[in-house]
């Protein structure tokens, strides 16, 4: 079954600390992964993308994701977070070859406190 | 990136009327455009998927006559939610694609049904 996971509802952490946010996914086939912030109220915003290449991929805002294949991760870093960064995250895949739609993690609601 | 903007933000209904939110792709034209819905606090549902000239695929669950997709140019789609009551209240999201790997997103629209 094709399925994403983030394993983390919830991540409260300091200013100017770092973070990751976890993100697993199930597929047999190959896949397409993406990073978005929601802040309240708003529409998604693309952080960074994995398509192909490079597994280490740079996004907005200073995040960085490495693809993992072998562990089937694609988790998101920040070296030191802002309260800016407080908002809502969600690892979304698309799983090739089937139909166009993305599927979405449950999200992780980072909370930086100062 | 591209943008797409969504219309209205915000809107209030009352029980039994019906309501449509536009979805436009403003400087790129969209083969594909998705509609979600998303819960407090919970991720985005995928409702349907449209091609632009052709009928919407909805998903499992989704009723049709109810939630009415149209997407007659490659820059406009739209949702009427039909007979609108209390529990179709939420926070809808469009997305629109003209490449085969990254989709842009709206910033949504509450919905509120009295």
């Amino acid at each position: 079954a094709q399925s994403v996971t983030q394993l983390d509802s919830q991540v409260p952490v300091f200013e100017e600390a770092p973070v990751e946010l976890r993100c697993n996914y199930s597929s047999s086939v190959s896949v397409y992964l993406f990073w978005y912030v929601q802040y309240p109220n708003q529409g998604l915003q693309l952080l960074l993308k994995y398509l192909s290449g490079s597994t280490l991929v740079k996004g907005i805002n200073g995040f960085e994701a490495e693809f993992n294949k072998s562990q089937t991760s694609f988790h998101l870093r920040k070296p030191s977070v802002h309260i800016s960064d407080t908002a809502e995250y969600f690892c979304a895949v698309r799983f090739q070859g089937g139909s166009e739609k993305l599927v979405f993690g449950k999200g992780t609601k980072l909370t930086v406190n100062p | 990136g591209a943008v797409v903007s969504q219309h209205p933000s915000r809107v209030i209904c009352k029980s039994g009327t019906s309501v449509k939110i536009e979805c436009r792709s403003l400087d790129f034209q969209a083969t594909t455009m998705f509609w979600y819905r998303q819960f407090p606090k919970q991720s985005l549902m995928l409702m349907a998927t449209s091609n632009e000239g052709s009928k919407a695929t909805y998903e499992q669950g989704v009723e049709k006559d109810k939630f009415l997709i149209n997407h007659a140019s490659l820059t406009l789609s739209t949702l009427t939610v039909t007979s609108a009551h209390p529990e179709d209240s939420s926070f809808y999201i469009c997305s629109a694609r003209w490449s085969d790997t990254e989709a842009f997103f709206g910033q949504g629209t509450r919905l509120t049904v009295v």
